[in-house]
């Protein structure tokens, strides 16, 4: 979607090995997300931002890590990825209280 | 923290027929609450958001959902369901502090039969 970028759009990666996949908007927002989506799970909030170096934990920040160094960019790191983080990964971010999500497009990550 | 039920994994219902999908929502103050659709293989479409107000909201495609604060409930309703609309439903609830996080439910799956 135009504003928000993810890359890469694919990766497989071994286990043990780490990632990091990034989050890029072009929409000078102040919050920034990441989830995971899973069957049967829908979107799990792995961790938000609420502005440069500002960072928290969501539902299930086990094993991940972030940073937000700039406004417009958003990292999420697995340290030693994880079969059981083989996921799609979604960017997303909002300017205010009153707006929906913005997504990106998501992020396919297998870990073989 | 808040939270969000969808209670139906998956419904089918046949084309031109009515459609409701459910939600439940777990939050201590006045929540926002959204319906996102997923296509296969897509990104997550906003179809319509409840900040406050009127309790039934309108939203795209011929979509309506009603905000029932005494049932903490979000139904999203379609009078005539189109094969189009086969898709995966995902209700949020969004939070005006700690950061305006929005938790999803764990969706709906809509299958469209002829």
């Amino acid at each position: 979607d135009a504003g928000i970028t993810q890359s890469p759009r694919h990766k497989v990666t071994e286990t043990g090995t780490p990632v990091t996949l990034r989050c890029h908007q072009t929409e000078n927002h102040r919050y920034m997300y990441w989830y995971r989506q899973d069957p049967g799970h829908g979107l799990r909030l792995i961790h938000y931002s609420y502005g440069v170096k500002d960072t928290d934990k969501g539902e299930v920040s086990d094993g991940y890590s972030v940073s937000r160094s700039k406004t417009e960019d958003f990292l999420l790191t697995l340290e030693s990825a994880t079969s059981s983080q083989t996921s799609v990964y979604f960017c997303a971010i909002v300017g205010d209280a009153n707006s929906p999500l913005h997504f990106g497009n998501g992020t396919r990550l297998t870990v073989t | 923290a808040q939270s969000v039920t969808q209670p139906d994994i998956h419904i089918t219902v046949s084309e031109g027929a009515s459609l409701e999908l459910r939600c439940n929502y777990s939050y201590g103050a006045t929540p926002y609450l959204f319906w996102y659709v997923q296509s296969p293989g897509q990104g997550l479409q906003l179809l319509l958001k409840y900040f406050s107000g009127d309790t039934l909201v309108q939203g795209i495609k011929g979509f309506e959902a009603e905000f029932k604060r005494s049932q903490s409930s979000f139904n999203l309703r379609k009078p005539s369901v189109h094969w189009s609309d086969a898709a995966e439903y995902f209700c949020a609830v969004g939070a005006e502090t700690g950061g305006f996080k929005t938790i999803f439910g764990a969706g709906t799956r809509l299958f469209v039969k002829a």
